[in-house]
């Protein structure tokens, strides 16, 4: 079975423009999360998909935003970047919604924003 | 607000010594627990994960942890390390909330020498 897969996989932006980067889950997975890391802050949740619906956002300004598909890929979307977007982007598959289940992590996509 | 410590950020052993790296968290309320590790180039993977029962929760490649509820912790344990252990891990929690939201630790990053 294919795993979480990210693109694209690196990316290079100035600040000020804008990017997106998109997370496909594992074939039957419903249920997409992403997480921010960086040296810094390490692990953060940035928000949850569930059946095309946002169901949870972590603490980021609103130039981070995301969408998701009917076939579950989800999409996020960071406008008017800044430096310190510079981070390694995680997207996360889980089955459903239920907290026993098992959120299986992508490669990543690592955003430089010079 | 819940949270999750991880005090050893770094910790380097030689080989066939014990693996003891603390994690302890904050919530008043129902919590399941998780061990994920980021091997060098390689994206996270859960290790192990404690949701109820048997508060001595058994993993893959020879690590356990323990939910120790008085204290708020989430040990890991491996009694002899192997140079391939080599990794970063991170405790992290999740609220129950049915979000797929995950709070992680700061990490510990173990370099194991032959």
């Amino acid at each position: 079975k294919a795993g979480v897969t990210q693109t694209p996989r690196y990316l290079i932006k100035t600040r000020g423009q804008q990017v997106t980067l998109s997370c496909s889950p594992i074939s039957g997975h419903r249920s997409v999360s992403w997480y921010q890391q960086t040296p810094g802050q390490g692990l953060q949740f940035l928000f949850e998909y569930f059946s095309e619906t946002q169901r949870n956002k972590g603490n980021f300004p609103g130039r981070f935003s995301g969408r998701q598909f009917s076939n579950s890929r989800s999409e996020m979307n960071v406008s008017t970047l800044e430096l310190g977007d510079s981070a390694l982007y995680l997207c996360a598959s889980s089955f459903s919604i239920s907290s026993t289940d098992t959120q299986y992590f992508g490669p990543g996509t690592r955003l430089t924003v010079l | 607000a819940q949270s999750v410590s991880q005090h050893n950020h770094h910790v380097i052993l030689s080989e066939a010594a014990s693996l003891e790296l603390g994690c302890n968290y904050s919530y008043g309320g129902t919590v399941n627990l998780f061990w994920y590790v980021q091997y060098p180039g390689q994206h996270l993977q859960l290790l192990l994960k404690y949701f109820s029962g048997d508060p001595l929760v058994k993993g893959i490649k020879g690590f356990e942890a323990e939910f120790i509820k008085s204290k708020f912790s989430f040990n890991l344990r491996k009694p002899s390390v192997q140079w391939s252990d080599t990794a970063e891990y991170f405790c992290a929690l999740d609220d129950s909330g049915g979000y797929n939201k995950l709070i992680f630790g700061a990490g510990t990053r173990l370099a194991v020498h032959p």
